[in-house]
């Protein structure tokens, strides 16, 4: 039974548009949120994350939203650009478990 | 440089043989983790060490699987009598209390 969900498999965005990545959860004890950006062959590399006291943290290019009633976060990319053509995933951290439970990614390619 | 480093990056093993992967956490972190990413699926937890507490081993698949850190730093996860289905890539990450983890870049298995 997945507790974090990413929809979509992949997501086409032209360069300079925004680029809004969702993720749904079902454990509401999950108390912290993390975005990753993966590159193939490489490990994922930390974006960005948000307390679940919180809901919306902001980083440069990049903002996540977290909506606790809904359980369900986004990550906004804007303006989105050649290099940020990756797979990201979404993680939670909590609900009783001490590693994060990771959704199955979202493959973002963005289109010159 | 100063990352999480793992070896081999690429093993080919046949069905039945044990393997060995090394994980070389940054340095000074206390917590160390193992995933895994079987094809088209998200990151799986498998096992955490944090400093000199007894491990969590509650997402080890099964007991073909085992894992070690010396010294509170490096860290061997084994895989006894492999299965084709143990085919995946084996990621590490550390991290220090309430901070996002960091991943190394993973060993790709593949069982014939």
């Amino acid at each position: 039974d997945q507790q974090v969900k990413q929809n979509s498999p992949s997501l086409s965005v032209q360069e300079g548009r925004i680029s809004i990545l969702n993720c749904d959860y079902t454990n509401s004890m999950f108390d912290y949120f993390l975005w990753y950006k993966k590159y193939p062959a490489e490990g994922p590399t930390f974006l960005i994350s948000i307390s679940s006291i919180k809901d919306k943290n902001e980083d440069g290019r990049f903002t996540v939203f977290l909506n606790k009633s809904a359980k369900h976060l986004s990550l906004h990319i804007v303006p989105s650009q050649p290099g940020d053509s990756a797979v990201y995933f979404c993680a939670a951290r909590g609900g009783g478990a001490d590693g994060l439970t990771f959704g199955k990614g979202t493959h973002l390619i963005i289109q010159p | 440089g100063a990352g999480v480093s793992q070896s081999p990056s690429n093993k080919v093993t046949e069905k039945g043989k044990d393997v060995e992967l090394r994980c070389d956490p940054i340095s000074g972190h206390t917590a160390l983790y193992w995933y895994r990413q079987s094809l088209g699926q998200g990151l799986e937890f498998l096992i955490y060490f944090q400093g000199n507490s007894a491990p969590d081993k509650s997402g080890l698949p099964s007991d073909r699987f085992s894992a070690e850190r010396t010294g509170g730093s490096v860290s061997t996860l084994t895989i006894q009598r492999t299965q084709q289905e143990d085919s995946a890539v084996y990621l590490c990450a550390s991290s220090n209390p309430n901070q996002p983890q960091h991943f190394g870049d993973g060993t790709r298995l593949s069982i014939l």
